[in-house]
């Protein structure tokens, strides 16, 4: 299996500010690798795909870059609706496996 | 808009086997564009990838479970469903059905909104 470190596991940030969060790899996955953000009894919501394409409706403050073993997930001005945990999961191979998850806080 | 919506028992006692099924709304599921998964996340962790199945039948399983796992799907009924035997208070999660494009690059794209399983006796 694909073994994925993301970082970090909590962020405590404000409104405004400009956050990134890692996943790196165990092994290459080109691009096949999506971020999702997950609120308190919800189920997670798709928030980019393919490394770096936008679901559609997700707002452009999020974007999603990388290839082969490191990627990351930037969001741009910060919004109340943007705490939450947020999940990388790689669809290269089976068994396909998410990121251990980092929660956003308000700082 | 797609819905998927998880049921079964909220209760199972170990041993026995854990059976959910989730039903498709707003679109079909034999439309041969979507595969069909089931994710699991315990109380405060993260999510696990169980497996996934085509309108056709064919299976892909989380190694880490094959030996108890059977997905299966019932296009009469716009139904698939997760059959988990054997359980054990490990496998007391919130279990998901999701919708998963078999083209393109797209990844798991709708989820329902999961039911919690608890096994105890």
């Amino acid at each position: 299996a694909i073994w994925m470190t993301q970082s970090p596991s909590l962020l405590s940030a404000s409104t405004g500010d400009r956050v990134t969060i890692s996943c790196r790899m165990s092994q290459g996955i080109s691009s096949y690798l999506a971020w999702y953000q997950q609120k308190p009894g919800k189920a997670p919501e798709l928030l980019i795909y393919a490394a770096s394409t936008l679901q559609s409706g997700v707002p452009s403050r999020f974007s999603g870059s990388g290839s082969g073993t490191d990627f990351t997930l930037t969001i741009s001005c910060l919004q109340s609706e943007d705490f939450a945990t947020y999940y990388c999961q790689q669809y290269y191979s089976f068994p396909y496996t998410f990121g251990q998850g980092t929660k956003l806080e308000i700082k | 808009q797609v819905q998927l919506q998880e049921s079964g028992p909220g209760l199972v006692k170990p041993s026995q086997t854990l059976s959910l099924t989730c039903t498709v709304s707003g679109g079909s599921i034999s439309s041969g564009s979507y595969y069909w998964s089931w994710i699991r996340q315990p109380a405060g962790k993260g999510l696990e990838w169980i497996g996934r199945i085509y309108t056709s039948g064919s299976t892909n399983y989380n190694p880490s479970l094959k030996s108890r796992v059977t997905i299966s799907v019932d296009t009469s009924k716009n139904q698939f469903s997760l059959k988990l035997s054997s359980v054990t208070a490990a496998d007391t999660a919130v279990y998901y059905c999701a919708r998963e494009p078999s083209v393109g690059l797209a990844n798991i794209d709708y989820w329902g909104q999961g039911t919690l399983v608890t096994v105890s006796s």
